[in-house]
């Protein structure tokens, strides 16, 4: 099966620098690439997405990349604020073929120093 | 948009005592269900796909008789964890699928067993 590797585990940046975390997957097959943010204690939420036929998507601070070829994507942040201190989970989907399956990276948990 | 609502949000029960976990999709008609668990630090583990009509599908290494799953209906999926024991202590969350490889999560149940 899918297996996503994601680092680092841990992230601590100063408030206004950027956050860069990688994730890595294991089968060419996955095509839906999600990110999500989870506070303590609360459910994951959606932050941004990438489909296999693009590359790069941006929304406001936030982008993910997408190397379909070496099999990974990143997801990065800008202007980082104490707000955007959570943990950071990375997935990958082999889409209705595998029945919209989720596997998770192991997360990252990102610290904004103000 | 489309909700899931999960309950009990936190239950603390006895060791040998069973849980029953409630996810409900408000709006929408939510044919399949994953249900994870999530320790603390960790990520989110699938621990089965529930749906609608038929049996559930547990990954590798899951319980099926300790981990009940039914999806009785078009909006209603339960989780109950048979026989509990502290080491089942565990975040328990699920998700529906909402299209284009979209998921929506449950607000999660912070399951102790004592």
């Amino acid at each position: 099966g899918e297996n996503v590797e994601q680092h680092p585990s841990t992230l601590s940046v100063q408030e206004g620098d950027s956050a860069v975390i990688k994730c890595t997957y294991s089968d060419s097959a996955s095509n839906y690439f999600p990110w999500y943010k989870q506070e303590l204690g609360k459910r994951p939420q959606l932050i941004i997405d990438i489909r296999s036929n693009v590359g790069e998507k941006k929304d406001q601070r936030i982008a993910v990349t997408l190397n379909k070829t070496a099999k990974h994507f990143s997801l990065h942040i800008t202007e980082t604020q104490p707000e955007d201190s959570a943990v950071y989970f990375c997935a990958a989907s082999l889409g209705k073929a595998a029945g919209n399956k989720l596997t998770f990276g192991g997360g990252t948990r990102v610290l904004v120093k103000p | 948009g489309a909700v899931v609502s999960q309950h009990p949000s936190r239950v603390i029960c006895k060791s040998g005592t069973s849980v029953k976990i409630e996810c409900r999709s408000l709006d929408f008609q939510a044919t399949t269900m994953f249900w994870y668990r999530q320790f603390p630090k960790q990520s989110l583990m699938l621990m089965a796909t529930s749906n609608e009509g038929s049996k559930a599908t547990y990954e590798q290494g899951v319980e099926k008789d300790k981990f009940l799953i039914n999806h009785a209906s078009l909006t209603l999926s339960t989780l109950t964890v048979t026989s509990a024991h502290p080491e089942d202590s565990s975040f328990y969350i699920c998700s529906a699928p909402v299209g284009r490889g979209l998921d929506t999560f449950g607000s999660g149940t912070r399951l102790t067993v004592v």
